[in-house]
């Protein structure tokens, strides 16, 4: 089975500019994280998606920040305008009960 | 929410040494994972152990739940087990998890 996978792997954008990130999960999963991890704050949860509806978004950062799932095979996450701050690695996770599957992560750079 | 506390934050081992690693929870948890970040940074799950004790291979862990703590259990360790080592625990909302701070486990040949 094909794990979580996420695209692109790599995003370099100027200040300012629209990002956005993707997601497949794995497949059956209904339940899908996006998670930051930055050196100063660790793992955050950023949102939570059960069965394609958005249940917590408390860690989004700001209005800066979207995520939708308009079905259960894909996720976005979307940062418009960019900033220099958003640098950081964007997890996508999905489980099925309890246990988390990671994918390989969007490192982005703002410049 | 809850704290979750790692340790140690570094550990380097020789090529065939056992290890412990340790974290404990501010709360009581009833969704605790391990997770290895190799260097490629990619985020592996180890085990879901909310309680009681598992073993996968040279990797075992214990949840303590009633004191709030789950160790790791690393034996015969190899360079490949290097990278960072997370735990994480979720109170009454299963899903949210709060991750620790990690322990960087260099093994050396």
């Amino acid at each position: 089975d094909a794990g979580v996978i996420q695209s692109p792997r790599h995003e370099v954008t100027e200040m300012g500019q629209e990002v956005t990130l993707r997601c497949k999960p794995i497949s059956g999963h209904n339940s899908l994280f996006w998670y930051r991890q930055t050196m100063m704050r660790g793992l955050e949860l950023l949102i939570y998606f059960n069965n394609n509806v958005p249940i917590d978004d408390s860690g989004m950062p700001e209005d800066r920040f979207s995520a939708k799932m308009p079905n259960a095979s894909f996720s976005t996450l979307k940062i418009q305008p960019s900033e220099p701050r958003d640098s950081a690695v964007y997890f996508c996770a999905s489980s099925l009960i309890d246990t988390q599957y990671f994918g390989p992560g969007t490192r982005l750079t703002v410049l | 929410g809850i704290q979750v506390e790692q340790s140690p934050p570094d550990l380097i081992l020789q090529e065939g040494a056992n290890s412990t690693l340790r974290c404990n929870f501010s709360d009581s948890v009833n969704n605790l994972q391990w997770f290895h970040q190799n260097p490629w940074g990619q985020l592996i799950n180890l085990f879901y152990i909310p309680s009681g004790t598992k073993q996968n291979g040279r990797l075992s862990a214990t949840t303590v739940a009633t004191e709030r703590y789950s160790l790791l259990y690393i034996s015969s360790s190899q360079t490949t087990d290097s990278g960072v080592y997370f735990c994480a625990g979720g109170g009454g909302s299963n899903y949210k998890l709060t991750f620790g701070k990690g322990t960087l486990l260099t093994v050396n040949p």
